[in-house]
């Protein structure tokens, strides 16, 4: 099966605070995602990366950035968090686009 | 990009069909139409994927008319587990083309 991890379940941080979003898959996949959650407002694509050291922008890309240095590991940033960033954070990562496999989520709080 | 639209939420009764709908009207050639289901405090799951026609597996049944400009989720038989929300998803297979959009979702409630 394939496993996304992702570094933390909860997490609070301040408004200002660098904040580092990590996650891992164990498959392979050359795709990776970051999406946020938001009640009524579905999953947003964040940044996406279809390869190591490569990455695209997302719907929602201002306020973050992403690091793939390695193939498995896909990292969000939040150079100085901010209140409206707090929400679910969920990571994914496939092999074909449209299958991707999600991981359990960080929920973020900033405060 | 196609743009999907769902319906935001649905109640069944335990032991029925359900079927979900999602309309794609700009939905592009090389588009594949994909559904995921997400309960609460987890991550989307896949169920399902197709192109064209009808496609079938252990959970879930899609059908898709000719013109491709909707397709139809269907549940069999669900029970109180499927009780989730569920996401029509429309964008290239393969490659690196393209974006992926997730609607609001279809929350799916059903009752005893």
């Amino acid at each position: 099966d394939v496993k996304v991890t992702q570094s933390s379940r909860y997490l609070v941080k301040r408004t200002g605070e660098k904040v580092f979003l990590e996650c891992v898959q164990d498959m392979d996949h050359e795709n990776m995602f970051w999406y946020r959650q938001d009640p009524g407002l579905g999953l947003r694509l964040i940044y996406f990366s279809y390869d190591v050291k490569m990455k695209e922008k997302g719907d929602i890309p201002e306020g973050y950035s992403v690091s793939r240095e390695k193939k498995e590991r896909f990292s969000l940033i939040l150079e100085s968090a901010s209140t409206n960033q707090t929400s679910m954070y969920l990571c994914a990562s496939s092999l074909f686009r449209n299958e991707q496999y999600f991981g359990p989520g960080t929920r973020l709080t900033v405060t | 990009l196609a743009k999907t639209t769902q319906p935001i939420s649905m109640d069944s009764y335990e032991g029925q069909e359900v079927n979900i709908t999602c309309s794609h009207n700009n939905i592009a050639t090389n588009d594949y139409i994909t559904w995921y289901q997400q309960f609460p405090s987890q991550g989307p799951r896949f169920i399902i994927q197709g192109y064209k026609t009808k496609v079938t597996n252990e959970v879930a049944s899609l059908f898709i008319p000719a013109d491709r400009k909707s397709s139809t989720l269907s549940l069999p038989r669900v029970s109180l587990s499927d009780t989730a929300v569920y996401y029509c998803l429309v964008a290239p297979s393969g490659g690196n083309t393209g974006k992926l959009i997730f609607g609001q979702g279809t929350t799916l409630q059903v009752k005893p």
